[in-house]
């Protein structure tokens, strides 16, 4: 079956700091890719769309110099959290779908936390 | 209103029910249809995806479309503890983003 690689699955960093986080398509190629943000109790909230070659759709509300998205290849997208903050601190997952119709496959996630 | 609506819970079962999860939609447009699994501090796993309407089995596990009434179901037969978590359900219209329900929280006591 398809599988998404997420990369680091936990991160401390201290308060203005950078984080990048990878999102990787393992077995098959995908040219978009999706990124989402859980807070705790909470369902996932779109943050963002990329595109790979182009630049990422940002759903409102989301900043698009702090969350800064690279999708260079079809099979790698990374979210790179900037000046990072206490309120940043969240459960970031990706995810892709070898069809691009259905059965969208997610990343195992990556818990930030901003010290 | 949101798109898709989904009950919090927490639902709370004994071992061996047969747990009905729902979700309805407002969107006629959404043709595919999803329910993940999520566990504790993981990311979603998905469980089944179907397309517009009818059933689908797969173990333990029954998905089910209605597209007129704009409702769709997760059946879990013979449920065990192993099965607590929260479900979500998602749909998208052909490659489109996915729009979740809240999720539900599962819990299978035995």
């Amino acid at each position: 079956g398809a599988v998404v690689s997420q990369h680091p699955s936990w991160v401390i960093c201290k308060s203005g700091t950078s984080v990048k986080i990878e999102c990787r398509s393992l077995d098959f190629q995908a040219t978009t890719m999706f990124w989402y943000r859980q807070f705790p109790k909470q369902s996932l909230m779109l943050m963002a769309t990329s595109n790979e070659g182009s630049k990422a759709t940002y759903e409102q509300g989301v900043e698009k110099d702090k969350f800064l998205i690279n999708h260079a290849s079809l099979t790698l997208s990374t979210l790179t959290v900037t000046s990072a903050h206490p309120e940043d601190s969240s459960f970031y997952i990706c995810s892709a779908s070898p069809t691009g119709l259905d059965g969208y496959t997610f990343g195992s996630g990556t818990r930030l936390t901003v010290v | 209103q949101k798109e898709v609506e989904q009950d919090p819970g927490p639902l709370s079962v004994p071992e061996g029910a047969i747990v009905s999860l729902n979700c309805t939609y407002s969107n006629s447009a959404f043709q595919y249809f999803m329910w993940y699994r999520q566990y504790s501090r993981k990311g979603p796993e998905l469980l089944m995806y179907s397309y517009s309407c009818g059933n689908k089995v797969a173990g333990r596990f029954t998905a089910q479309v209605d597209s007129s009434s704009k409702y769709i179901s997760l059946f879990i037969r013979d449920s065990q503890p192993s099965d607590s978590a929260t479900y979500l359900c998602a749909m998208n219209n052909a490659g489109n983003m996915l729009t979740f329900g809240g999720g539900t929280r599962l819990m299978v006591k035995p």
